[in-house]
């Protein structure tokens, strides 16, 4: 099994409509990060979070709404869903030591593909 | 200035060719560098690390030239499935999350 999963893989709605996306691991990684990424605009960060009561705004929040539910998951949500919120989202874990060699390692999910029409 | 640049490519390249690519990063303060590599529509990948004296891992070389603030990396002996983007990636400090470049685009070419 995957260590870090998303779901939907994919999904279309129309502008206007709530949508969420979620991502759970089972790396045991306190740590959690959503992206999205666009043709030409490579990976931007849209919050993260660093343990449970931890959330933090990244480099493109606006219109977005997350929620840590648990160490394991980490949902994103669209609360009004408009089409340049088109894009290839991926979830991220990574450990919290930095310890030795490739702590700082993020592993990502498959990604979700989302469409607004 | 961006924070982490990188030309986009695409470099095509035929099969046993040697290729570099290199990134440039703007915050002097930063402690980490890596390249991940993330093939078409899948998720992005580590492809290693990049420490100050350098790093090899088979066909892959990793360079750091902090004075100039840049990171390479040299693929040598081009295979068809070293096609891919190469993303370079900074860290400032373990607090704070990794910042990517927008990719190099690599086509390997028979």
């Amino acid at each position: 099994d995957a260590d870090v999963t998303q779901t939907p893989r994919n999904r279309i709605t129309k502008t206007g409509k709530r949508i969420m996306l979620e991502c759970s691991q089972t790396k045991g990684h306190d740590r959690m990060y959503w992206y999205r990424q666009d043709p030409g605009l490579g990976l931007r960060l849209i919050y993260y979070s660093f343990d449970v009561k931890d959330i933090n705004k990244g480099e493109i929040s606006d219109g977005y709404s997350v929620s840590r539910q648990a160490q394991a998951k980490f949902s994103l949500s669209l609360e009004s869903a408009i089409p340049n919120q088109t894009a290839l989202y991926f979830c991220a874990t990574s450990d919290r030591d930095p310890g030795q060699g490739d702590s700082y390692e993020q592993y990502f999910g498959p990604g979700t593909r989302l469409t607004v029409t | 200035r961006k924070e982490v640049e990188q030309d986009p490519g695409p470099f095509n390249v035929p099969e046993g060719a040697t290729v570099a690519f290199n990134c440039t990063y703007s915050n002097s303060a930063s402690q980490s560098f890596f390249w991940y590599r993330q093939d078409c529509r899948k998720e992005p990948k580590l492809l290693m690390s990049v420490y100050s004296s350098g790093n090899e891992d088979g066909r892959f070389t990793a360079q750091l030239n902090r004075a100039s603030q840049y990171i390479s990396l040299l693929i040598r002996d081009s295979k068809l499935s070293d096609s891919a983007t190469y993303l370079c990636v900074v860290s400032l400090t373990f607090l704070t999350p990794l910042v990517f470049g927008k990719g190099t685009r690599l086509s390997v070419i028979a």
